[in-house]
């Protein structure tokens, strides 16, 4: 059964600072998403990384790939209090065609003036 | 282009009502997925639909969950004789494939019962 674990699962920061958000998993997958909630919202996408070695950047935010490794990071560079979140990974799951993502527990960020 | 539009945005019912979740999904999708979100969780699959087709129901509840997504109008997902861990929030999702891109999600709907 496939497992999508993230950690932190609660990160409070300053404002200014750097910090990087981990979501492990358990079986091979070829396509990793993040997203962002934000309280009593949906989820928006952020990044969608289909290969091993994929980087993609917007903003202040990064996300990383390393499937052998079955490991994915989003990296917070100089945090601003508008990046307060919830940032979910997810994983794609393929089973008889079927695209059904399974969700780490989410890390809520909480960025301080 | 409108989004993956859900009604109601909140729903409350009382154990042993039935709860009806709507979902229209974005223009040109044909793949709705519905997720299930609880307190402090992230979403947890629930079922996977195309028109007139329900092609991976694996992570509905056995009793008392159904979904549909008829030919004309929007995806259903109704619970019937609710409790209260169903309270929750339902999140549908859509696609234009199969595979490869982000889905699409609605606003939700969230389910309190009482």
């Amino acid at each position: 059964e496939l497992k999508v674990e993230q950690n932190p699962l609660f990160l409070s920061m300053q404002e200014g600072k750097n910090y990087t958000i981990y979501c492990n998993y358990s079986t091979t997958s070829d396509r990793l998403y993040w997203y962002r909630q934000d309280p009593g919202k949906s989820l928006e996408s952020l990044f969608v990384l289909l290969s091993n070695g994929a980087v993609k950047q917007e903003g202040r935010l990064m996300a990383s790939l390393d499937t052998k490794a079955r490991l994915s990071t989003l990296h917070i560079t100089a945090a601003v209090h508008d990046l307060s979140a919830t940032y979910f990974c997810a994983v794609d799951r393929q089973i008889q065609g079927a695209q059904k993502l399974v969700f780490g527990q989410g890390t809520r960020l909480t960025i301080n003036p | 282009n409108a989004g993956v539009m859900q009604n109601p945005r909140h729903l409350v019912r009382r154990r042993g009502q039935e709860a009806r979740l709507r979902c229209s999904p974005m223009k040109g999708h044909s793949h709705v997925y519905w997720y299930r979100q609880l307190p402090e969780e992230g979403l947890k699959f629930m079922v996977y639909l195309q028109k007139e087709n329900i092609i991976d129901e694996s992570g509905m509840p056995k009793e008392r969950f159904s979904a549909e997504f008829p030919k004309e109008g929007p995806s259903i997902l109704r619970i019937q004789q609710v409790v209260r861990g169903d309270s929750a929030a339902y999140f549908c999702a859509s696609s234009p494939q199969r595979e490869g891109g982000p889905l699409h999600f609605g606003n939700g709907t969230r389910l309190t019962v009482t």
